[in-house]
């Protein structure tokens, strides 16, 4: 499983475009990359997942460069509500566990 | 998205007593489901995986005797925490695997508070 590095926290402000990016130089070629956001005392909301290029859905962005070394969640537009923890996590998710890191503890102000 | 539910949502037992939590998928089968716990301001920790018709895996230091853990069908996962002391007071949280989709991501419940007195 490869290992995945991620800021401690970030602070942002409403409106902003908000950037997290994770590094995982080990990543295998079978593993995917899957970003999950965590509110306090709730289980952790699956937000999107890439493989290579870019991924876009309704809520995110996710960029991943060549070389797959790295990836950056894009939050367009933050607002208070998108306060949370946000997971990086890397694996062939035909493993038969994913390990969660830290974490980054992301904090809107207004 | 696939959606994981729990149940309870929060629990508060007497010391020595055994908690049973349960984990379903609601619209899809999950061959493996996985628990988790997590204490404040900590990530998540997994403390076993959960096949479907066989027996559970434990994550080293997790006391398999402890924490039971049954997968008796594609959408149901239980955890039993036997003789449950205040140390294991925490947030316990399941996920579920879909392979539906082809890239096999995890869904997580919300969560079950277990406070033990």
């Amino acid at each position: 499983l490869a290992k995945t590095t991620q800021p401690i926290s970030m602070d942002s402000y409403e409106g902003q475009e908000v950037n997290i990016t994770c590094s995982h130089n080990n990543i295998a070629t079978n593993d995917y990359i899957t970003w999950y956001q965590q509110f306090p005392s709730q289980g952790p909301r699956f937000i999107i997942q890439g493989y290579k290029t870019k991924v876009t859905n309704e809520v995110a962005s996710l960029f991943i460069p060549a070389d797959r070394k790295s990836s950056t969640l894009s939050l367009p537009r933050v607002s208070l509500s998108d306060t949370a923890v946000y997971y990086c996590l890397v694996g062939d998710m035909g493993d038969d566990k994913i390990i969660f890191g830290k974490g980054t503890r992301l904090h809107i102000l207004p | 998205g696939a959606v994981v539910s729990q149940h309870p949502s929060w629990v508060i037992c007497k010391s020595g007593t055994s908690v049973k939590i349960e984990c379903r998928s609601l619209d899809f089968q999950a061959t493996t489901m996985f628990w988790y716990r997590q204490f404040p301001k900590q990530s998540l920790m997994l403390m076993a995986t959960s096949n479907e018709g066989s027996k559970a895996t434990y994550e080293q230091g997790v006391e398999k005797d402890k924490f039971l853990i049954n997968h008796a069908s594609l959408t149901l996962s239980t955890l039993t925490v036997t003789s449950a002391h205040p140390e294991d007071s925490s947030f316990y949280i399941c996920s579920a695997r879909d392979g539906t989709s082809g890239k096999e991501t995890q869904y997580f419940g919300p969560g079950t508070r277990l406070l033990v007195l």
